[in-house]
């Protein structure tokens, strides 16, 4: 069965970086398109990034671009999202999400399983 | 801000029928298939319906989509208290080339 299990977490002071981590078990990793949502405390689901199955095409949310960097390990079936310069309004949960459709990525997919999340504090 | 609009709430007795509603434009909704998913609190996000009307296996028949220009519905019939949870839309945006969000529907069974 499919299993996303996200990691890295945690407080973190504003401007300060931190890297999440995803690892993808019970499917072909490297044939999915794999995407980063967040949700902040009581809020509703925002998209934040994501990448086709061979990290060809990558898209991100417009408040964090120039900030956060998705990439993919397929060899190590994981996925990361780097994020630096970090703000107070990027505190959330932050779930990895698989794709439905293999080799399919954006208009030709769609999110079909997601993660637990790994909740994200910007504060000082 | 959503993209998509929802109604923040909905609420209904076990055995009626509801609807929520998510509204978006020609650059989502209009061209683009819509998903719904639906959420617990504190648990994942579950995909509920697919393609605009379509039912993942193991979704009951209760649930039902459509979509109609730049909008979309979710039907709930038969309603029972384990549906109480929050409901999001969902589509591809072509001018955010991006996924974009409704603001959630939290529904709650009288």
């Amino acid at each position: 069965q499919v299993l996303l299990v996200e990691s890295g977490g945690g407080v973190v002071q504003p401007e300060k970086s931190l890297r999440l981590s995803c690892a993808a078990s019970g499917f072909t990793f490297n044939g999915y398109g794999m995407h980063w949502v967040r949700q902040a405390p009581g809020k509703g689901l925002e998209w934040v990034a994501g990448t086709s199955f061979d990290g060809s095409k990558i898209h991100y949310t417009g408040s964090v671009k120039g900030r956060f960097t998705i990439s993919r390990d397929n060899a190590k079936n994981m996925l990361y999202l780097e994020m630096n310069s970090l703000r107070p309004e990027d505190t959330a949960m932050y779930y990895c999400a698989k794709d439905k459709v293999i080799w399919g990525y954006g208009v030709n997919s769609y999110i079909d399983y997601w993660g637990q999340g790994t909740l994200v504090t910007v504060s000082s | 801000q959503s993209v998509l609009t929802q109604s923040p709430s909905v609420s209904g007795t076990p055995g009626q029928r509801v609807t929520i509603s998510c509204s978006g434009s020609s650059s989502n909704i209009e061209t683009y298939h819509v998903y719904w998913y639906q959420q617990f609190p504190g648990t994942a996000p579950q995909l509920l319906i697919y393609k605009n009307s379509q039912r993942p296996s193991g979704v009951p028949e209760r649930f039902s989509g459509s979509r109609s220009g730049t909008s979309a519905s979710l039907a709930i019939s038969g309603l029972r208290s384990e549906d109480e949870a929050h409901y999001y839309c969902a589509a591809w945006d072509d001018s955010l080339s991006g996924w974009v969000f409704g603001g959630g529907t939290k529904l709650t069974v009288l």
